[in-house]
């Protein structure tokens, strides 16, 4: 079957990094995508990953290796507004969005 | 940007009644759109996947006859949420990409909070 898995909650303080995980097993790769979603809001599109390597873009960076299947998505100098879930999705070989739980990043000051 | 628009962004109807949403794109044709649930603290649910001028794929454990999906144009797709109960208060978002594809990223609206009462 296909697979995404990223931790469910994790905690950082204000003005550090914080690196959020995702590891997948699907039929086929087209891309990796991260989202950011605030409670009670519609997602917002971050990065799109298809070659192995680091995008970097702004304070958020996103990494890929595909033949370890997995990403991360790393947040710099952590801001409050920062809290919010964050969304690892694969496009499969169909191009069918596969989606993660979603990790909660909580921000303490 | 890609500009997608969601209305309405909250409704509230009695039980057995029928609920329409619209979803728009207003810089760009999308000739597929897909339409997705989140109920409190889980992830996003795929329903189905709207297509201008067609059917729409519904995914597993969807009903058709009860999430009416209309495509009708290249800016504008439809669901209709029939009958609605009490279990069908939900978030429902919809998004659509430039290409139709998942090689291009989703652009979604801003969600409707759909509360049966």
């Amino acid at each position: 079957g296909q697979n995404i898995d990223q931790p469910t909650e994790m905690t950082a303080t204000e003005g550090a990094i914080v690196q959020i995980n995702c590891t997948y097993q699907t039929s086929g790769f087209n891309g990796l995508f991260w989202y950011q979603q605030h409670a009670g809001e519609a997602p917002t599109f971050l990065s799109y990953n298809v070659l192995d390597g680091l995008e970097e873009k702004g304070r958020f960076s996103s990494f890929l290796s595909r033949s370890k299947g997995y990403s991360y998505l790393l947040l710099k100098e952590l801001q409050m507004k920062d809290s919010a879930s964050y969304l690892c999705a694969v496009s499969d070989s169909n191009y069918q969005l596969i989606w993660g739980a979603g990790t909660k990043l909580i921000i303490k000051p | 940007g890609a500009v997608v628009s969601q209305h309405p962004s909250r409704v509230i109807c009695k039980s057995g009644t029928s609920v329409k949403i619209e979803c728009r794109s207003l810089d760009f044709q999308a000739t597929t759109m897909f339409w997705y649930r989140q109920f409190p603290k889980q992830s996003l649910m795929l329903m189905a996947t709207s297509n201008e001028g067609s059917k729409a794929t519904y995914e597993q454990g969807v009903e058709k006859d009860k999430f009416l999906i209309n495509h009708a144009s290249l800016t504008l797709s439809t669901l209709t949420v029939t009958s609605a109960h009490p279990e069908d208060s939900s978030f429902y978002i919809c998004s659509a990409s430039y290409s139709g594809t998942g090689s291009s990223p989703l652009h979604f609206g801003n969600g409707t909070r759909l509360t049966v009462t």
